[in-house]
């Protein structure tokens, strides 16, 4: 099976600007996540779906990440306006379904550098 | 809430040489426990996962790891290392119930020729 796909790999931008990342997660997981892995950390959840409805979002920072899955398939990631902390490896993970023993898929990530 | 924690952010071994990477959680409730490699460059891959049917786990690649609720310990062990075992090593838990997944902050795994 395909596993989960994101892009893009690499991003570079100026502090203030928008960011944007896109995740296809593997084909029938009804559960995404989306991930902060900041250097010589392990991942940390910022928002977690089940199909399109938010199920965890408790440390995803609103005033300038955002998050969606219209469709209940893809996903987006935004940052706007970004800053130096946020400079980091978004990675993307999919489940067949949440609160179970269901391991989580992750993609590549995309790692992303503010100037 | 649960936790995690690896005792040890680098450990070299040589090849050949038993690896043993420690994980320590805390759980209120029988939790389940998972092993994560990362390779440079490249998203988490599952190696094992405990789900309260064995107490000994094995996984991909030859690695093992043992369940001990006295110790609330799930310590990862492979008996021969090899050069591609070089790679950073999650640990992580989740309560029973939609929690999310909590991940340890690693450790790094060097093998020496």
């Amino acid at each position: 099976e395909a596993g989960v796909a994101q892009s893009p790999r690499y991003k570079i931008i100026e502090k203030r600007q928008s960011v944007a990342f896109w995740c296809n997660p593997i084909s029938g997981h009804a559960t995404l996540y989306w991930y902060q892995q900041i250097l010589g950390q392990g991942p940390k959840l910022l928002i977690q779906f089940q199909n399109n409805g938010v199920v965890d979002d408790s440390q995803l920072p609103k005033d300038r990440f955002s998050a969606e899955r219209l469709k209940g398939v893809d996903s987006t990631l935004k940052i706007q306006p970004a800053k130096l902390e946020d400079s980091a490896v978004y990675l993307c993970a999919s489940s067949y379904e949440a609160g179970t023993n269901q391991p989580q898929h992750f993609g590549d990530g995309t790692r992303l550098s503010i100037l | 809430a649960q936790s995690v924690t690896q005792l040890g952010s680098h450990v070299s071994v040589s090849e050949g040489a038993l690896v043993l990477l420690r994980c320590n959680y805390s759980s209120s409730v029988p939790p389940y426990l998972f092993w994560y490699v990362q390779y440079p460059n490249q998203g988490l891959q599952l190696l094992l996962k405990y789900t309260s049917a064995a107490t000994l786990v094995k996984g991909i690649n030859g690695f093992e790891a043992e369940f001990k609720k006295s110790e609330t310990s799930f310590h990862l062990t492979k008996p021969s290392a090899h050069m591609s075992d070089a790679a950073e090593y999650f640990c992580a838990v989740r309560g029973q119930g939609a929690q999310k997944l909590v991940f340890g902050q690693g450790t790094r795994l060097t093998i020496n020729p």
